[in-house]
């Protein structure tokens, strides 16, 4: 079966920064997703790695290591509206799976 | 990046009625998904919408139950029928882009109740 780790809530300050961790075990790898979902709302496409290395976009960077089955999402400057969940997914075969959701609060 | 538009966009059913859910993405994209989200819970894969074919259906999920159609590359329909209670989900269309990194999308998902 399909493995996919990541803690389920994470607290952190206005300005701060946050790393989310995921680790994974899967039949197959072909890409790892980074989604945000905000409550009630579709999750939306943050990052993609399918190499190891940093992946950096704006405020957000996100981390591969396929030897270690790991990933991490870096959340830099934190603002009132990143307080959402966070969604790690992995591509195996042609399918996406995704792990359960990290809900990320962001306090003032 | 695909825009991807469900309908409806919730409802509340009886139990044992069926309801379809529509699903058009506004641009060609290479695969088309269904998955399916309980409260406070991650997406789970309910299938592939193969176009012209019938669909792969992931373990626990039945073509009787959820049948799915694509009759083309925008377009997907699915089916939840008899519906009981533990229907009750937000069901949400996803499509596959052809973009540098086959980036995946999401529709705004179908919130169903069923009572």
């Amino acid at each position: 079966g399909q493995n996919i780790d990541q803690p389920t809530e994470m607290t952190a300050t206005e300005g701060a920064i946050v790393q989310i961790n995921c680790t994974y075990q899967t039949s197959g790898f072909n890409g790892l997703f980074w989604y945000q979902q905000h409550a009630g709302e579709a999750p939306t496409f943050l990052s993609y790695n399918v190499l190891d290395g940093l992946e950096e976009k704006g405020r957000f960077s996100s981390f591969l290591s396929r030897s270690k089955g790991y990933s991490y999402l870096l959340l830099k400057e934190l603002q009132m509206k990143d307080s959402a969940s966070y969604l790690c997914a992995v591509i195996h075969d042609y399918k996406l799976s995704f792990g359960a959701g990290t809900t990320v609060t962001v306090r003032a | 990046s695909a825009v991807i538009s469900q309908k409806p966009s919730r409802d509340i059913c009886q139990r044992g009625t069926s309801l379809t859910i529509q699903c058009q993405v506004d641009s060609q994209v290479t695969m088309m998904f269904w998955y399916r989200q309980q409260p406070g819970q991650s997406l789970t894969l309910i299938a592939t919408a193969n176009q012209g074919s019938e669909a792969t259906y992931e373990s626990g999920f039945v073509i009787d139950k959820f049948p799915i159609s694509r009759p083309n590359l925008t377009f997907s329909t699915l089916t939840v029928s008899n519906m009981s209670p533990e229907d009750s989900s937000i069901y949400l269309c996803s499509g596959r882009g052809q973009g540098r990194y086959n980036e995946q999308f999401f529709g705004p998902g179908t919130r169903l109740t069923v009572l």
